[in-house]
């Protein structure tokens, strides 16, 4: 089946860890992107990447990393720097060239 | 600042009847619009998009664009208990990714 896979679906992590955030796709899609949710908020856009090898900030990426080695994957890490973690983590991907973006189901995490 | 408004709602609506639910947004040279469905705790699932002035219907759905006011709609028709969610309003201003209203909560009272 074809689709965006997020992993893990919950993640539980310390004040002062980082953690990497998965997000893998089988669609062929040439851009991917990563946003954050909070409660009763829309989506805001942390990183996109249109091509291998390149990526760009979006609106909040303070605290944030990414890397596109390779086409279907666009793992995000959550650093230490990021003073407000906790929320849920949305990976989306979209056709170069076409705008509609699809969703994975989300990873939602906890600083504990 | 690019920005993208909704009515947060709740909005009330009675099963079988019309749902609207409108957004504006503030960058004039948006060029593609969306809808998205999004249940509680889940992903946003696309329901609609549209690109040019005027209307797109799919299905129960319509999707209504006018440029000149900056002003996006979505027309549910004959609304069901499932159609409760919060719809996202998005905007694409290229080269960036989507920009997302707040959304609007959506209940259907059967």
């Amino acid at each position: 089946d074809g689709g965006i896979t997020q992993s893990p679906k919950y993640l539980f992590r310390k004040e002062g860890q980082n953690v990497t955030l998965s997000c893998e796709q089988n669609l062929n899609h040439d851009a991917m992107y990563w946003y954050r949710q909070d409660p009763g908020q829309g989506l805001r856009l942390i990183y996109y990447s249109q091509i291998v090898n390149d990526f760009q900030k979006g609106d909040i990426a303070e605290g944030y990393s990414v890397s596109r080695e390779k086409k279907e994957s666009f793992p995000l890490t959550v650093t230490s720097a990021q003073k407000n973690p906790t929320a849920f983590y949305l990976c989306a991907s979209s056709v170069s060239g076409r705008t509609e973006a699809f969703f994975g189901q989300g990873t939602r995490l906890t600083v504990v | 600042q690019k920005e993208v408004e909704q009515n947060s709602g709740p909005l009330s609506v009675p099963e079988g009847a019309i749902a609207s639910l409108n957004c504006t947004y503030s960058d004039r040279g948006s060029q593609s619009f969306f809808w998205y469905r999004q249940y509680s705790g889940k992903s946003p699932e696309l329901i609609m998009f549209i690109y040019s002035n005027g209307d797109k219907e799919d299905g129960r759905f319509t999707a209504q664009l006018n440029k000149a006011s900056q002003y996006v709609s979505l027309l549910i028709r004959d609304s069901q208990p499932s159609d409760s969610a919060t719809y996202l309003c998005a905007v694409k201003s290229p080269p960036d990714g989507l920009t997302f209203g707040k959304g609007t909560h959506l209940i259907i009272q059967p």
